[in-house]
């Protein structure tokens, strides 16, 4: 069983750049959510998505957004980019069990740095 | 009020001791209450979680107190190790369909010392 795996794990950009970072969620998992790690905070939830659609999102600008595919891989844009929005951007999923345990497993994630 | 506020920010504790970290939420609707340990250069991985019709889980070394009245619960590891030094999480999320949707704390830093 492959778990989640997120690419780049890290990269650079300047202010105003347009970022997409790749997730490829656990085999048989079919919902994936994204969530912004700032250096020693807690996850913040950015959206989710379910068999392609957006299911539920987090107080972020529209500037942040998504995608997910027949696979259920999914990508996370952000537009637009800021100082603030340097942090570690975790891919979490969780299959049709895990919405019933509620257990969501988690990449290493990408580690994003703006200057 | 979305908020779970973790405390506290960071702990030592001696081989062998208990280590305990609070979490205190707001919103009574969260109705699923997970705690997750991250390692450096990791993403969070679940531990133990716990839903509110029941005051205590235990799975091994760790122990979710749940106080529903009081809005708080907690985690309790028990004959802490080195191997436990890590960052923990807890979370609260409202409604089994929603389990993508996870509030987490601020965390706490752990460290266990031989």
């Amino acid at each position: 069983e492959t778990g989640v795996t997120q690419s780049p794990t890290h990269l650079i950009k300047t202010r105003g750049q347009q970022v997409t970072l790749r997730c490829s969620s656990q085999s048989g998992h079919n919902t994936v959510s994204w969530y912004q790690q700032a250096l020693g905070q807690g996850p913040q939830f950015i959206f989710q998505y379910y068999r392609e659609e957006e299911n539920g999102r987090g107080n972020f600008p529209p500037r942040f957004s998504g995608l997910q595919f027949p696979n259920y891989s999914s990508e996370l844009n952000v537009n637009a980019l800021e100082l603030d929005d340097s942090a570690l951007y975790l891919c979490a999923s969780s299959g049709t069990s895990g919405r019933a345990t509620g257990e969501l497993f988690f990449g290493e994630g990408s580690r994003l740095t703006v200057l | 009020q979305q908020q779970v506020k973790q405390s506290p920010q960071s702990l030592i504790v001696q081989k062998g001791g208990i280590s305990i970290i609070n979490c205190a939420y707001e919103n009574t609707a969260f109705d699923y209450f997970p705690w997750y340990q991250q390692f450096p250069g990791k993403g969070p991985a679940l531990l133990i979680a716990i839903r509110p019709d029941v005051s205590e889980k235990k799975e091994g070394r760790f122990t979710i107190s749940f106080n529903k009245s009081a809005k708080q619960f907690s985690l309790h590891i028990m004959d802490s190790q080195p191997g436990d030094s890590a960052t923990y999480f807890c979370a609260a999320t409202l409604g089994s369909s929603n389990t993508g949707k996870l509030i987490f704390g601020q965390g706490t830093t752990l460290q266990v010392k031989p």
